[in-house]
């Protein structure tokens, strides 16, 4: 199996800063990696599929980028509804795995 | 628009069989272009992939290997809905338990979940 990692596990930031996630894959998975936000009680949220390809409806400050084993999430300025917990997938082999996650605290 | 929606009991005793079902509206559990899943959340574990079904020419399933023994998942096309079926459960698969719309395989390999069931927590106890 494809193993994820993730980092930082936790970050506290203020509304209007710039945040990145970083996601590490076990072996290269190409760009097949998507991200997703999750909220207490809540379902995960796509946010980014194919690595760096917005989902429908999701705000332009989220962007994603990376290839191979080493892909970044990044919110350009920090909104309040941006308090979550983020998730990295890899879709490039079966099983699909899962990141530990990255919980965006505020400051 | 898709929507999830799940069922079943939120209390299964140790050794019994877990049964959950997802309904779907707004596509077909036979599209050739989706696969519908069950995923899991737990403290412990994270999020875990199940397992998934889906349609192409003919009816196809992948699951986890560490619950390939114990796992079924069924689609029922005249209900348009598919079901999770876990044996022998034990507390360690306490958890909640999501089913997800799988899509975007031309692009996305196996694809992302893009739709999600709005999640039943399963607590495995006596």
């Amino acid at each position: 199996d494809i193993q994820m990692t993730q980092s930082p596990s936790s970050l506290s930031a203020s509304v209007g800063d710039r945040v990145t996630i970083t996601c590490r894959a076990s072996q290269s998975i190409s760009s097949y990696l998507n991200w997703y936000q999750q909220k207490p009680g809540k379902a995960p949220k796509l946010l980014i599929y194919a690595a760096s390809s917005l989902q429908s409806g999701v705000p332009s400050r989220f962007s994603g980028s990376g290839s191979g084993t080493d892909f970044t999430l990044t919110i350009s300025s920090l909104q309040p509804e941006d308090f979550a917990t983020y998730y990295c997938q890899q879709s490039y082999s079966t099983p699909d795995t899962f990141g530990p996650g990255t919980k965006v605290d505020i400051k | 628009q898709v929507q999830l929606q799940q069922s079943g009991p939120g209390l299964v005793k140790p050794s019994q069989t877990l049964s959950l079902t997802c309904a779907i509206s707004g596509d077909s559990v036979s599209s050739n272009s989706a696969a519908w899943n069950w995923i899991r959340q737990s403290p412990s574990r994270g999020l875990e992939w199940l397992g998934r079904t889906y349609y192409r020419s003919k009816w196809y399933n992948d699951y986890a290997v560490s619950v390939k023994s114990r796992i079924t998942i069924n689609p029922d096309t005249s209900k348009n809905q598919f079901s999770l079926q876990l044996n022998s459960v034990t507390p360690e698969d306490t958890a909640v338990y999501y089913c997800a719309r799988g899509a975007g395989i031309a692009v996305a390999g196996t694809g992302y979940f893009d739709y999600w069931g709005q999640g039943t927590l399963v607590t495995v106890s006596s």
